[in-house]
């Protein structure tokens, strides 16, 4: 069965630095999505993305993230310089189309020292 | 802006034991959706409802949606160690989807 993968399972990365998450949805969907979960707490929307540009963000997503599908197959969290508040699992998302279903990845932990 | 709680916020059965999750939201849900996760991984899709009264099955978990599409029930027969882990439910709001807190299940032997 096609899966969304994402990369890295888990990366310490230290404050103040760049970090690329990475995901491959799956192939023959049109909607991606990044979500945020900080350990013990709720599933929390990032960026919703559709026909190569972002429709949706939440307050979350400030400045400091960017997405990107750079070859259309990949599909990129950027967070430009790491808070330890970010240290969290980040989840990628996609689906065929709307009111179809949502497939998640497995999480990408990120931890910020 | 919608809101879902879910209910109740922890679980703590016997297996072999039946037990239901609730899952409420403010407005009116058009799709509605449960997942599963084990603690500090992925969400595994298990049902998605959009139809007000309409019930789905896999396996031992049933999920419902009720009829004015606002309230959800998740209901597990005869409960199994496997079964353990946090359920969540997610409206599908604005083309994306947003998540009640999620019910932490605990199967105990």
């Amino acid at each position: 069965e096609p899966e969304v993968t994402q990369t890295p399972s888990h990366q310490v990365t230290q404050m103040g630095q760049e970090v690329i998450l990475r995901c491959v949805p799956i192939s023959n969907h049109l909607y991606f999505y990044w979500y945020r979960q900080i350990l013990g707490q709720k599933v929390e929307f990032l960026v919703s993305f559709y026909n190569n540009e972002i429709s949706e963000k939440s307050e979350i997503f400030d400045d400091q993230f960017s997405v990107e599908r750079p070859d259309g197959s990949n599909f990129t969290l950027k967070i430009r310089s790491t808070k330890l508040e970010d240290s969290a699992m980040y989840f990628c998302a996609s689906r065929r189309g709307l009111g179809n279903t949502i497939y998640f990845g497995e999480g990408s932990w990120l931890t910020v020292v | 802006s919608q809101e879902l709680e879910q209910s109740p916020q922890s679980l703590i059965v016997q297996e072999g034991k039946n037990l239901t999750i609730n899952c409420t939201s403010s407005k009116t849900l058009y799709g509605l959706y449960w997942y599963k996760q084990k603690y500090g991984e992925g969400l595994i899709f298990l049902m998605m409802l959009q139809k007000g009264g309409e019930e789905k099955s896999h396996e031992k978990i049933t999920a419902k949606l009720d009829e004015k599409k606002q309230q959800s029930s998740l209901h597990i027969t005869a409960s199994q160690p496997s079964h353990a882990g946090i359920y969540l439910c997610g409206a599908d709001i604005a083309q994306k989807l947003v998540f009640g807190q999620g019910t932490r299940l605990t199967i105990n032997p």
